[in-house]
């Protein structure tokens, strides 16, 4: 069975610093991963996606995210974060693409 | 491209009534869809998978005859909530995959549901 585990359930960052959000899954086999952006009272937003092929993916909004098998972590990066960026944050495995499993999310706060 | 709709975002409705919401995938055929459901600061929940023509399949826990769906058409799948109590109140949010990208996953804005 899949699971993925978003450590910490709240995350703050000044404007213009680092973001980092964790996210590790657990799978038999190497998944699909995703993760998505949440604004209060909207649906998920696509940030970026690991399939195949390149390890260190790009996404929108600045966003990007390095899939390591050895550590089953995908976790996500920003080197500069922006007010906007603010938001819930979900991270997402999938084996066959279809029957997506969801982390618990973690809200990201961006201090000015 | 690639976009999903959901109605109504915001439903108010009394307690033992019950109340359909419509998810459509509107420039594109979608085979497969999925419904979810978000409880306030938390996760989404996988309720059920909608194959166009065929019953849904439910997740453990998911009680079918409360949580109905209906997965008509290639662009149209509806889940009606039966008998609506007010723990039904949450934020339902439904999915569907493009044919051509089983990979990929496109969500609607979601259905605010309140049960007074």
């Amino acid at each position: 069975a899949q699971s993925v585990t978003q450590l910490g359930s709240h995350v703050s960052v000044s404007e213009g610093a680092l973001v980092l959000l964790r996210c590790n899954y657990s799978s038999s086999v190497p998944p699909y991963l995703f993760w998505y952006v949440q604004y209060p009272n909207q649906g998920l937003q696509l940030l970026l996606k690991y399939t195949t092929g390149a390890t260190l993916v790009k996404g929108i909004n600045g966003f990007e995210a390095e899939f390591k098998k050895s550590e089953t972590s995908f976790h996500l990066t920003k080197p500069s974060a922006h007010m906007s960026d603010a938001a819930e944050y979900f991270c997402a495995v999938s084996l066959t693409g279809n029957q997506f499993y969801f982390g618990t999310g973690t809200s990201l706060t961006v201090i000015p | 491209g690639a976009v999903v709709s959901q109605h109504p975002s915001r439903v108010i409705c009394k307690s033992g009534t019950s109340v359909k919401i419509e998810c459509r995938s509107l420039d594109f055929q979608a085979t497969t869809m999925f419904w979810y459901r978000q409880f306030p600061k938390q996760s989404l929940m996988l309720m059920a998978t909608s194959n166009e023509g065929s019953k849904a399949t439910y997740e453990q826990g998911v009680e079918k005859d409360k949580f109905l769906i209906n997965h008509a058409s290639l662009t149209l799948s509806t889940l009606t909530v039966t008998s609506a109590h007010p723990e039904d109140s949450s934020f339902y949010i439904c999915s569907a995959t493009n044919t051509g990208l089983p990979t990929e996953q496109y969500f609607g804005p979601g259905t605010r549901l309140t049960v007074t």
